[in-house]
């Protein structure tokens, strides 16, 4: 089955640092690579995703990009704020028809210094 | 709309014990899939359903069982709790690639 590392598992910036988390997945068949925020006892929330036929997907100060030939993509932070103080999750999904399975990855603590 | 909601949001069971957990979907959606996040993991999944039937599963032992309505809501059952079953449940409901999740059972196995 599909196997997903995340790198790393913390990250401290400070405030108004860019912040890169980065991971890779295992099975080629991926074609759905969502990021999530998790707050301390909260639900995680979608923050932005990317389909295997797009290469980089920005929105605001946020960004991912997606390399499938070596099959890792990357979250890109910029100019943080300590509200962006989190967990983050990558994570990968064989995506079509009923399934909806989702491989996490272990998460990266983000913390923000002001 | 409410969005995904799950209940209850804690709940303390004894070692042994057998718990249900319940999860309403968001509106529209049609598949629910459970997952369980042991502290400072990722979300595992356990299992999805869909049309009332389990259409995957991960790698979760049998005393983990599940069954969809034909409301969609879906109820997430273990047995024979284990002390390292401890951990937040979440529910997350889906439709045509849209995707959402409920706030979380937290489970405490003493």
């Amino acid at each position: 089955g599909e196997n997903v590392e995340q790198h790393p598992s913390t990250l401290s910036v400070q405030e108004g640092d860019s912040a890169v988390i980065k991971c890779t997945y295992s099975d080629s068949a991926s074609n759905y690579f969502p990021w999530y925020k998790q707050e301390l006892g909260k639900r995680p929330q979608l923050i932005i995703d990317i389909r295997s036929n797009v290469g980089e997907k920005k929105d605001q100060r946020i960004a991912v990009t997606l390399n499938k030939t070596a099959k890792h993509f990357s979250l890109h932070i910029t100019e943080t704020q300590p509200e962006d103080s989190a967990v983050y999750f990558c994570a990968a999904v064989v995506s079509g028809g009923s399934n909806y399975k989702l491989t996490f990855g272990k998460g990266t603590l983000l913390t923000v210094n002001p | 709309d409410a969005g995904v909601t799950q209940s209850p949001t804690h709940l303390i069971k004894t070692r042994g014990q057998q718990v249900t957990l319940r999860c309403s979907p968001k509106s529209g959606h049609d598949t629910v899939s459970w997952y369980q996040q042991a502290l400072g993991q990722g979300p595992q999944f356990i299992f999805q359903y869909y049309e009332e039937e389990e259409r995957q599963r991960g790698n979760f032992p049998d005393r983990f069982s599940g069954h969809q309505f034909p409301n969609y809501s879906s109820e997430l059952n273990v047995n024979a709790l284990l002390l390292g079953d401890s951990a937040l449940y979440l529910c997350a409901s889906s439709f045509s690639g849209d995707r959402a999740f409920g706030q979380g059972t937290r489970l405490t196995v003493v």
